[in-house]
């Protein structure tokens, strides 16, 4: 069974400072990452993706990715109350479809 | 450019009712695929329509059943309700691009209440 997993949460962190979101998964032959951002009763927004090893910047976001420790990962940088929300880790592998994890629940504290 | 629309909102209804909830894709997308969130959980995978065919599944009885339209919208059924299938329903829409990435895109959800 292919799983994806988070800490649960939840992850408490001061405005301003750096949050760092991590997810592990069980499937080698995964292929796409995802990082989704879920507000609490909204649906999951799509922030960032990643295909290869390494990181990938977009904004205040960097997503990291190790495939051999089949690991990926989510920096938050200069945390904003508005970043509150949970965070879900997602991957998918060419044709099969996307498999969740059960969410990170971030706080950012003014 | 209309992004991935689901109807209804939210639905109350009683334990051994049939339900029926409704989702167009996002323009330009040919997929669709249809998740549960209990609350406090992330989305599980219920089934993917592709060409008017469910491609995958999920591990869901086969209580829960759905149909793609030529126009490429969605339903999904799910018969016999009981208290567990409470939690809201994600519709996500995607575009089948063979040997690509695709990227998931969800509709707002429908909240059923099954008492």
């Amino acid at each position: 069974q292919k799983e994806v997993e988070q800490n649960s949460g939840p992850l408490s962190v001061p405005e301003g400072a750096i949050a760092s979101l991590n997810c592990t998964y069980s499937d080698r032959g995964s292929q796409s990452f995802f990082w989704y951002r879920q507000y609490s009763g909204k649906s999951p927004e799509l922030i960032m993706f990643i295909y290869s090893n390494g990181d990938k910047e977009d904004g205040r976001f960097t997503a990291q990715l190790n495939k051999a420790s089949q690991y990926v990962s989510l920096l938050i940088r200069d945390s904003q109350p508005s970043d509150s929300a949970t965070y879900l880790c997602a991957v998918n592998n060419y044709g099969q479809n996307f498999v969740f994890g059960p969410g990170t629940r971030l706080s950012v504290l003014p | 450019d209309a992004g991935v629309t689901q109807s209804p909102t939210h639905l109350i209804k009683t334990r051994g009712q049939q339900v029926t909830l409704r989702c167009s894709p996002k323009s330009g997308h040919d997929t669709v695929s249809w998740y549960q969130q209990a609350l406090g959980q992330g989305p599980q995978f219920i089934f993917q329509y592709y060409e008017e065919e469910e491609r995958q599944r999920g591990n869901f009885p086969d209580r829960f059943s759905g149909h793609q339209f030529p126009n490429y919208s969605s339903e999904l059924n799910v018969n016999a309700l009981l208290l567990g299938d409470s939690a809201l329903y994600l519709c996500a829409s995607s575009q089948t691009l063979t040997g690509t990435n695709e990227k998931l895109f969800f509709g707002s959800g429908t909240q059923l209440s099954v008492l």
